[in-house]
């Protein structure tokens, strides 16, 4: 396990297409997290899942964005009919929460512009 | 409402001078605080957590309640701490955790 895998890593796509991001976590962690970040901004919670179950949707997670994580295991992001304010730095983070939280462990990010 | 705030947006600091990462919260129960490190072309990483009462690369941090503050500090800055860092938050919920909140972050330049 080579930690908190995200694909693809940059995607350029023109406004009004769908796109869609993947998210494969660490194989033991039971929680699996999206966050955006824009330019000089700290990462921005969208939404979190417990094993397959979607805890929590942010306000900022319109209903063009919808996340699934069907089997517990990795996770998609879907953005619908993208806009240029969709551009950001889409981050994937997975952690181990039980007694005590541990820390996020993070991917690399997918980053998105969309022109 | 959860809140995380770091009042400086960029610090510079001399190689070997002391280095203070201001953060404060609110948070109306008992959070756990984090900080964590973003170098340059790398991903974002955990450094230290409050519940471990560690430190980590030299860095230190102490939660005070009374100031709802969690500040980082280093004793001597080294090159390469240069680095943009995040306070983040994650309070209770019932028996489990709830969600990281991230603060705006903070760049820090050390100078040679």
């Amino acid at each position: 396990d080579t930690g908190v895998s995200q694909n693809p890593r940059h995607k350029i796509t023109k406004r009004g297409q769908n796109v869609t991001f993947r998210c494969d976590p660490i194989s033991e962690h039971n929680r699996l997290y999206w966050y955006r970040q824009t330019l000089g901004q700290g990462p921005e919670f969208l939404t979190y899942f417990q094993n397959e179950a979607q805890l929590e949707k942010s306000r900022l997670l319109s209903d063009r964005f919808s996340a699934e994580r069907p089997k517990g295991s990795f996770s998609t992001l879907e953005i619908q009919r993208t806009e240029q304010g969709d551009s950001a730095m889409y981050l994937c983070a997975s952690s181990l929460v039980g007694e005590q939280v541990y820390g996020y462990t993070f991917g690399s990010g997918t980053r998105l512009t969309v022109v | 409402a959860q809140r995380v705030t770091q009042p400086e947006k960029l610090l510079s600091v001399f190689k070997g001078a002391p280095v203070e990462l201001k953060c404060n919260y609110s948070y109306s129960g008992s959070p756990e605080l984090f900080w964590y490190v973003q170098y340059s072309r790398q991903r974002l990483q955990l450094l230290l957590r409050h519940i471990s009462r560690e430190s980590i690369k030299g860095f230190t941090a102490d939660l005070n309640k009374g100031e709802t503050s969690f500040h980082l500090k280093k004793p001597f800055a080294q090159e390469e701490d240069s680095a943009m860092y995040y306070c983040a938050l994650s309070g209770r919920w019932k028996t489990s955790y709830d969600k990281v909140i991230f603060g705006p972050g903070t760049s820090l330049s050390v100078i040679p």
